[in-house]
């Protein structure tokens, strides 16, 4: 077990929709980072959060947004959902003291599929 | 270009022999970090070993090590005495700049490893 938590699970949801995956990092580790991986584009790195603040973004599409709050959860938003959408979404968190190399700890993921 | 190869998609090996996973990479960055995971059947993301651009001695964790070749751009993930648990994905990934700034990771296409009995 990482100590990174993802909800929900699976999700199963059709064209159009919303949906809001959420992801408790480890105690004390103030990044989190989200991550899609699918057959076709393998895992891609979507956007990074340090402490609240947006960090670094990847190739994150317009219809996704994410935020991270001040008890350091954070939630990935997507709308307009595509048949295309449908992948295993991992969050991960690190800590960032000096000194150490920043090892990413991965939650479970959440499988979306999208009907 | 791809900065992270990955160019074993599957390899077959006999429980207890030892093996090797192959991993390039490609940065013009001094500094740099490289990580290899393991992904389960079960999907889950698991961290086995790192090591970084300034290192000199290649990183070691129990069973595993990694080849680290400066040069050649390589990082190779060695498995000594494999065991059935070790059937998975393995997935090499690479940081790029420092720690403190852009942490992100790029992930190779992974290598499937399905150890023999």
């Amino acid at each position: 077990d990482s100590g990174v938590t993802q909800t929900p699970k699976h999700l199963i949801t059709a064209t159009g929709q919303r949906v809001t995956l959420r992801c408790s990092p480890r105690s004390g580790d103030l990044s989190v980072y989200w991550y899609q991986q699918s057959l076709d584009q393998g895992l891609q790195f979507l956007i990074q959060y340090y402490n609240g603040e947006e960090r670094a973004k990847g190739n994150i599409l317009e219809r996704f947004s994410a935020q991270q709050f001040p008890d350091l959860h954070s939630e990935l938003n997507l709308s307009s959902l595509e048949l295309g959408d449908s992948a295993l979404y991992f969050c991960a968190s690190s800590s960032r003291f000096e000194g150490t190399y920043n090892e990413q700890f991965f939650g479970p993921g959440t499988r979306l599929t999208v009907l | 270009a791809q900065k992270i190869t990955q160019t074993q998609p599957g390899m077959f090996v006999q429980e207890k022999e030892a093996v090797t996973l192959d991993c390039t990479y490609d940065t013009s960055d001094q500094s740099y970090g490289l990580f290899w995971y393991k992904q389960p059947s079960s999907g889950e993301m698991i961290f086995l070993i790192y090591q970084g651009s300034y290192d000199e001695q290649n990183a070691t964790e129990g069973r595993y090590s990694l080849n680290f070749q400066k040069a050649r751009k390589s990082a190779n993930l060695v498995i000594s005495a494999s065991q059935l648990g070790d059937s998975a994905m393995y997935f090499c990934a690479m940081r790029e700049g420092s720690n403190f700034g852009n942490e992100k990771l790029t992930f190779g296409t992974g290598t499937r490893l399905t150890i023999i009995p």
